[in-house]
C-alpha cells in the first residue's frame, strides 16, 4: 500500500548549519514521483524539490537537495546553510502512476541563531 | 496569471449544515485533490480526480462529497455527516509528468 513516513516530529538546527529531514516511502509502483513542500505558519504550501523514480541523479534546487536511495525507499531532504526563515513544517509526498498524491505527517523545523 | 484559487479563505457554519468549498484552477491540469489538515498535523487526502466526471476516494472521504463537471473546478461539500468538520482545507492540482503539484491558499472552516 502507498505510504509516506516521516519519523521526526521536530528538529532543531543552528543557523548556517545543514540539516537532514527524513522520509521513507512504500509503493509497489515502478513509476512514481517524490516531492518536498514547506509550510510556514501562514498555511501556504511552498514547493521545494521533486525527484522522479527513474531519475539517476539526486535532485538539487539551490540550498535544497534530495538524497534519493531507491533500494532503501528513502528520500531525505537536505537543507544546507540553514536560515531563520527556514523555520516551518516540512512535508514529504509521493505521487504514484494513478495520480494519487499522499503526504507524510510532517517535520517541524526550528532554526535558532 | 495561472494558478489555483480557493474561496472563501475563512468560513463559518452552524453544526448540521452542509457547506461547499470552492476550488478553481486555470493551469489546464488534469488531476485535482482535496486535503484536510488539523492543527499541527499532516495533510490527509479526502478525494481526488484524474479527469472530468470521475473521482476517487482518499483516506478520509466519509462525510464529504465532490463533483468534477468541469476540468477547472473541483468543489468539496462538507456534509452534516462529517462529525468533526472544523479544519483547514487545501486544494491542489497537477498533471501527469508535472514535477510540481500546485496548491491553493486554503479555506479555514469553523463549525460552531
Amino acid at each position: 500500500a502507498q505510504k509516506i513516513t516521516q519519523t521526526q516530529p521536530g528538529m532543531f538546527v543552528q543557523e548556517k548549519e545543514a540539516v537532514t529531514l527524513d522520509c521513507t516511502y512504500d509503493t509497489s509502483d515502478q513509476s512514481y514521483g517524490l516531492f518536498w513542500y514547506k509550510q510556514p505558519s501562514s498555511g501556504e504550501m511552498i514547493f521545494l524539490i521533486y525527484q522522479g523514480s527513474y531519475d539517476e541523479q539526486n535532485a538539487t534546487e539551490g540550498r535544497y537537495s534530495l538524497n534519493f536511495q531507491k533500494a532503501r525507499k528513502s528520500a531525505n531532504l537536505v537543507i544546507s546553510a540553514s536560515q531563520l526563515g527556514d523555520s516551518a513544517m516540512y512535508f514529504c509526498a509521493m505521487r504514484e502512476a494513478t495520480d494519487k498524491l499522499i503526504f507524510g505527517t510532517g517535520t517541524r523545523l526550528q532554526v535558532f541563531p | 496569471d495561472g494558478g489555483i484559487t480557493q474561496s472563501p479563505k475563512y468560513l463559518f457554519r452552524k453544526e448540521g449544515q452542509n457547506v461547499t468549498l470552492s476550488c478553481e484552477q486555470n493551469l489546464n491540469h488534469d488531476a485535482m485533490y482535496w486535503y484536510r489538515q488539523d492543527p499541527g498535523q499532516g495533510l490527509r487526502l479526502i478525494y481526488y480526480s484524474q479527469i472530468v466526471n470521475d473521482f476517487q476516494k482518499g483516506d478520509i472521504a466519509e462525510g464529504y462529497s465532490v463533483s468534477r463537471e468541469k476540468k477547472e473546478s473541483f468543489p468539496l461539500t462538507v456534509t452534516s455527516a462529517q462529525k468533526n468538520p472544523t479544519a483547514f482545507y487545501l486544494c491542489a492540482s497537477s498533471s501527469p509528468g508535472n514535477t510540481e503539484a500546485f496548491f491553493g491558499q486554503g479555506t479555514r472552516l469553523t463549525v460552531v
